[in-house]
């Protein structure tokens, strides 16, 4: 997973806390995403960042929120956690090319996460 | 938005051919990519279709029919280290990216 850093990797969590799960990039892609993975449900976007800026809601983004101050850099943020939000998360990012359909997303190694 | 389907699990032995079928049904579709999980470890990218036929990367191919919106993805000469998940990914013309469930194959020796 060279070139995109999740941190943490693991955090247990009481109900109502708070958390940032954070994604750093050093490889100057232009788009970051945030996905979470639940048994037998795929990979669903949470939100995403089509440049340093701007942020745009996915599948599943309530309960969550974002920030893309730099453009290597892109925050998840839980105001206040619930059991539903237990579950792997992971950040992509992907190199915006002219050709729009060849989006090739590389993944963080995942941040698993646990509320109780 | 869109939805995709592919089946939950197949199993196969050592030097077998696979095939994972994907469909979709979309707005905006562009394009079908494939992803491969081992285990506790990140999706990785195998492939990418934008036009109908057939993308060929060594032991792995991958089909798309823009017209049946059916794609499917192929694994030859099966190998233990290919036992992982897989997935189907539908993009859409923002770039975007939405996948499937994931079809867990395992290899028996």
């Amino acid at each position: 997973n060279a070139g995109v850093t999740q941190t943490p990797k693991f955090r247990v969590l009481k109900t109502g806390q708070s958390m940032t799960l954070q994604c750093a990039q050093d490889m100057n892609h232009n788009s970051m995403y945030w996905y979470r993975q639940d048994p037998g449900m795929g990979l669903r976007l949470i939100y995403y960042s089509a440049s340093e800026g701007t942020t745009d809601k996915g599948e599943v983004p309530n309960g969550y929120n974002v920030s893309r101050l730099k453009k290597q850099n892109f925050l998840l943020g839980l105001e206040s956690a619930a059991p539903s939000q237990t579950s792997v998360y992971f950040c992509a990012i992907s190199e915006s090319t002219a050709r729009a359909g060849a989006n090739v997303l590389t993944f963080g190694a995942g941040s698993r996460l646990t509320v109780l | 938005g869109q939805s995709l389907e592919q089946p939950s699990e197949v199993t196969a032995v050592e030097g077998a051919i696979v095939q994972i079928n994907c469909t979709y049904q979309t707005s905006g579709f562009y394009g079908l990519s494939w992803y491969q999980q081992h285990d506790g470890g990140a999706p990785t990218f195998l492939s990418y279709n934008a036009l109908d036929g057939l993308e060929e990367t060594g032991r792995f191919s991958s089909f798309l029919s823009r017209s049946d919106s059916y794609g499917y993805l192929l694994l030859q000469e099966l190998q233990m280290k290919d036992s992982a998940s897989y997935f189907c990914a539908a993009t859409d013309s923002w770039g975007k990216l939405q996948f499937g469930a994931g079809t867990q194959v395992v290899v028996t020796p």
